[in-house]
């Protein structure tokens, strides 16, 4: 069965304390991960797309990376604006078109 | 921009009542999905369509049924709400796997939030 786990559940960090959120995945085979932001009451919302190990992609200051086990969400210098909840998601080779969430990973950010 | 509108943001029904969530999508998308989210469950997949009147079971489709008439629209339909349906439930949609303008990123409504009593 294919399996998301994301940790920490939680984080607090202090405006410009930066660090890493970490992902790990169970597939039979990874067609994608995917990174989103969830603010309050509001629907996820895309941030980005890994498909191979070895792959970066950064937004502002966010960083994301991808190994064969496993992805990162770096995120450097935080702001307070950058509190919300990040989900990763995989999807997975073999046809199926869903995404397989992790349960997410709530960031606050003090200022 | 990619638009996917949930009709309702906020539901309050009681049990056993009929409920009905729509969602509409206008960027020509074969797919929809309909998940629902909990606090610690994270998002579970209800059921997803891959094209107009298919439909194929998510993780959790007791109690819910779907209905896809038109390509860009999605309804859930709880036939006899009970309160363990109270949950926050999010639409999204996406190109098709075989379309060569896929990403396979999903894109999200901002979610109908239902209060069964």
């Amino acid at each position: 069965e294919d399996q998301v786990t994301q940790s920490p559940e939680a984080l607090r960090l202090q405006e410009g304390e930066s660090s890493s959120l970490n992902c790990s995945y169970t597939v039979s085979g990874l067609r994608g991960l995917f990174w989103y932001r969830q603010d309050p009451g509001k629907g996820p919302e895309f941030l980005f797309t890994l498909y191979s190990a070895g792959e970066e992609k950064e937004k502002e200051r966010l960083k994301a990376t991808l190994t064969k086990k496993e992805s990162f969400l770096h995120i450097t210098a935080p702001k307070p604006e950058d509190s919300a909840t990040y989900l990763c998601a995989v999807q997975t080779q073999g046809g199926s078109e869903k995404l397989v969430f992790g349960k997410g990973m709530k960031l606050t950010v003090n200022p | 921009d990619v638009k996917v509108t949930q009709s309702s943001r906020y539901l309050v029904k009681r049990t056993g009542e009929k409920v009905f969530l729509e969602c509409v999508q206008d960027m020509d998308h074969e797919n929809m999905f309909w998940y629902r989210q909990d606090p610690g469950l994270g998002l579970r997949l209800i059921y997803f369509s891959y094209d107009v009147k298919m439909k194929e079971k998510g993780d959790i489709p007791e109690g819910y049924s779907v209905s896809r008439e038109k390509k860009e629209r999605f309804s859930l339909i709880l036939e006899s709400a009970s309160t363990n349906q109270t949950s926050m439930y999010l639409c999204a949609s996406s190109f098709s796997m075989t379309s060569d303008t896929n990403t396979g990123e999903l894109f999200f409504g901002e979610g109908s939030r239902l209060t069964v009593l």
